[in-house]
């Protein structure tokens, strides 16, 4: 079945380390993005990529960083830097960045540092 | 001004009554809108697009796009307890949503 896999669902940091979250699709999408969620609240951009070796900065990308090696996968990695880390992390693709083309979305990754 | 406003919530509708989400937007040039039901502790999914002014039918479901108001909205008729989620409104050309409605549907 194609789908976005996020990877893992729980994760559990000590302040001051840097973690990765996992992306991967296979849904033949170019675009993929990063959200991120916190309780009660809307989602907000963190990065996103139209396309292989490239991203761009979304709203809030300060203390987050991203890599786009292959098409597939889309690894966030959340560095000591983010001051508030604790949230709800979503990935997702779309055949296009624009034009009409509705996102897919991973399952998520609920990430507390403490 | 936020691109894309929705009221918070929470809105508690009754079950079996129509249930009327609204969504408002800034910039003219959006055509087209997604909206995504999101249930608690899950990630969203789209429910409904609406790429023309005027109304679009799915099952219980109804789109509604008013370009010259700038504002979107979703009914829902017949609501059932499993319609209790989160409802996001998205202009389709863009990769922003709305902060959501949370809709409550009372027995």
């Amino acid at each position: 079945d194609g789908g976005i896999t996020q990877s893992p669902k729980y994760l559990f940091r000590k302040e001051g380390q840097n973690v990765t979250l996992s992306c991967e699709q296979n849904l033949n999408h170019d675009a993929m993005y990063w959200y991120r969620q916190d309780p009660g609240q809307g989602l907000r951009l963190i990065y996103y990529s139209q396309i292989v070796n490239d991203f761009q900065k979304g709203d809030i990308a300060e203390g987050y960083s991203v890599s786009r090696e292959k098409k597939e996968s889309f690894p966030l990695t959340v560095t000591s830097a983010q001051k508030n880390p604790t949230a709800f992390y979503l990935c997702a693709s779309s055949i296009a960045s624009t034009r009409n083309s509705p996102l897919h979305f991973g399952n998520g990754t609920r990430l507390t540092v403490t | 001004q936020k691109e894309v406003e929705q009221n918070s919530g929470p809105l508690s509708v009754p079950e079996g009554a129509i249930a009327s989400l609204n969504c408002t937007y800034s910039d003219r040039g959006s055509q087209s809108f997604f909206w995504y039901r999101q249930y608690s502790g899950k990630s969203p999914e789209l429910i409904m697009s609406i790429y023309s002014n005027g109304d679009k039918e799915d099952g219980r479901f109804t789109a509604q796009l008013n370009k010259a108001s700038q504002y979107v909205s979703l009914l829902i008729r017949d609501s059932q307890p499993s319609d209790s989620a989160t409802y996001l409104c998205a202009p389709a050309s863009k990769i922003i949503f709305g902060s959501g409605t949370r809709l409550s549907i009372r027995p």
